[in-house]
């Protein structure tokens, strides 16, 4: 069975500072993805990673994946209010899926001025 | 293109009632997921559908629970006899597949209460 385990699951960082969010599964992975969620609201995609070493970015939020380590991180840097949010990584199974995201708890972030 | 519509947006209904959720995957999307959020916590898979079949529902609780996704009309969540246990948010999302590039696209999201 795929697990997928997130930590930390709370984060108060304040503006400006650095900060990694990290995700470890389990099993071997189809795809790796990054979700952010707002209260009340639904999940917005950020990044899709496919293969090792595989990096992305966008402003300030830089993706990255290690598949023999079974492990991505979320990296923020100079965090800004707006960032506040809940973080999901969600995988996909190599085999025997279909296409099923399985989730993470969430990180639950706030930046604070 | 209009995204994935979901509703009711928010359902209030007394222990023992049945709630009937509805999803109307995005245009030219054959695949509907439903994946259920508890306070706090991820989202966990329950079932996945194409047109007018049940592909897999290793997610779903084996009683009280039951999903359709009719030739014409939206996908259809329902639940028989709510308990508390089954306040969470409800959540589907649509594909046009299920291996990468394609992506599932996720709904607003229904917010059910049983009080």
């Amino acid at each position: 069975e795929l697990k997928v385990e997130q930590n930390p699951l709370f984060l108060s960082m304040q503006e400006g500072k650095n900060y990694t969010i990290y995700c470890n599964y389990s099993t071997t992975s189809d795809r790796l993805y990054w979700y952010r969620q707002d209260p009340g609201k639904s999940l917005e995609s950020l990044f899709v990673l496919l293969s090792n070493g595989a990096v992305k970015q966008e402003g300030r939020l830089m993706a990255s994946l290690d598949t023999k380590a079974r492990l991505s991180t979320l990296h923020i840097t100079a965090a800004v209010h707006d960032l506040s949010a809940t973080y999901f990584c969600a995988v996909v199974l190599t085999r025997g899926s279909q296409g099923n995201l399985i989730f993470g708890k969430g990180t639950k972030l706030s930046v604070k001025p | 293109n209009a995204g994935v519509m979901q509703n009711p947006r928010h359902l209030v209904r007394r222990r023992g009632q049945e709630a009937r959720l509805r999803c109307s995957p995005m245009k030219g999307h054959s695949h509907v997921y439903w994946y259920r959020q508890l306070p706090e916590e991820g989202l966990k898979f329950m079932v996945y559908l194409q047109k007018e079949n049940i592909i897999d529902e290793s997610g779903m609780p084996k009683e009280r629970f039951s999903a359709e996704f009719p030739k014409e009309g939206p996908s259809i969540l329902r639940i028989q006899q709510v308990v508390r246990g089954d306040s969470a948010a409800y959540f589907c999302a649509s594909s046009q597949g299920i291996t990468y590039p394609y992506e599932q696209y996720f709904g607003p999201g229904t917010r059910l209460t049983v009080t």
